[in-house]
C-alpha cells in the first residue's frame, strides 16, 4: 500500500453532468498529479499540483480543473461530461515534483 | 510528440523463468525512468527506477537496464512467480522548472504460466 488514497472507488455519471474525484497523498508529500487511464492504455497525464498551485498540465481541455489544499490533498473536477471520459483516473502523489510517484488505487468513472 | 513505447504487448513465461520486459524510449532528455507494475482493478505499483547517469540498477528479484545509446530500457524479474502477472509500464520523466510529470508508455501484460 501506497498510503494514497482515493474517492470514491467507483461512479457512473451521465453526459453533461460534472464530476469531483478525491485524492489524499501520502504523508509527507506535497505534490499531487492526475491521471487518466483510458482501458488498455498507459495512463496519459492531466496536471499536477505542488504546494497548491497547478505545476504544469497536459494536453486535456479546461472542462478539466483541479486544485490543492493545505494538507496537500486534491480534487479533480470535470464539468460538461462526455463519453470518453470513461476511465480510471488515478491520483499520485510524490516528495517534491520530480520525484518518484506513488499511485492510488485510482476512481472507476464510467459515463453513460 | 516525443514518448515512450514498448515492443512487445504480451509476454508469457513459465513459473520459475526469468522475464524481459523491454522499452523503447525517443526522448534523448529524459532523465529518469520507472518501472510501474498494475494488476487488474488496482493503481500502478512502483517497482523500481533508473537515472540517466546509471546504466543499471537492482531490487529485489528485478533488474533495470538502461541504454541511452539505443534509447532502451528492460525489465529483468528473476525466477518469475505467478503473482508477477500484471501489466508492466515504463515511464520516463523528462523536464525542468515546471511539472516533471511521467509518460508512460501502452504496457506489456505478463502472464506467467504453471
Amino acid at each position: 500500500e501506497t498510503g494514497v488514497t482515493q474517492s470514491p472507488t467507483h461512479l457512473i455519471k451521465t453526459r453533461g453532468q460534472q464530476v469531483t474525484l478525491r485524492c489524499s497523498s501520502q504523508s509527507g508529500h506535497n505534490t499531487v498529479s492526475w491521471y487518466q487511464q483510458a482501458l488498455g492504455q498507459g495512463p496519459q497525464f492531466i496536471f499536477q499540483y505542488y504546494r497548491e498551485e497547478e505545476n504544469g498540465r497536459g494536453n486535456f481541455p479546461p472542462r478539466f480543473s483541479g486544485l490543492q489544499f493545505p494538507n496537500y490533498s486534491s480534487e479533480l473536477n470535470v464539468n460538461a461530461l462526455e463519453l470518453d471520459d470513461s476511465a480510471l483516473y488515478l491520483c499520485a502523489s510524490s516528495w517534491e515534483s520530480g520525484d518518484t510517484q506513488y499511485f492510488g488505487p485510482g476512481t472507476r468513472l464510467t459515463v453513460l | 510528440g516525443e514518448s515512450v513505447g514498448l515492443h512487445l504487448p504480451t509476454l508469457s513465461v513459465q513459473e520459475g523463468d526469468n522475464s524481459i520486459i523491454n522499452c523503447a524510449y525517443s526522448n534523448s532528455a529524459s532523465d529518469y525512468f520507472i518501472w510501474y507494475k498494475q494488476e487488474s482493478g488496482k493503481g500502478p505499483q512502483f517497482i523500481i527506477d533508473i537515472r540517466s547517469n546509471m546504466d543499471k540498477r537492482q531490487g529485489q528479484r528485478v533488474t533495470v537496464l538502461l541504454n541511452k545509446t539505443v534509447k532502451h530500457l528492460s525489465l529483468q524479474i528473476a525466477a518469475t512467480q505467478p503473482g508477477d502477472s500484471a501489466v508492466y509500464f515504463c515511464a520516463e520523466i523528462l523536464g525542468s522548472g515546471s511539472a516533471r510529470q511521467l509518460t508512460f508508455g501502452s504496457g506489456t501484460q505478463l502472464t506467467v504460466l504453471p
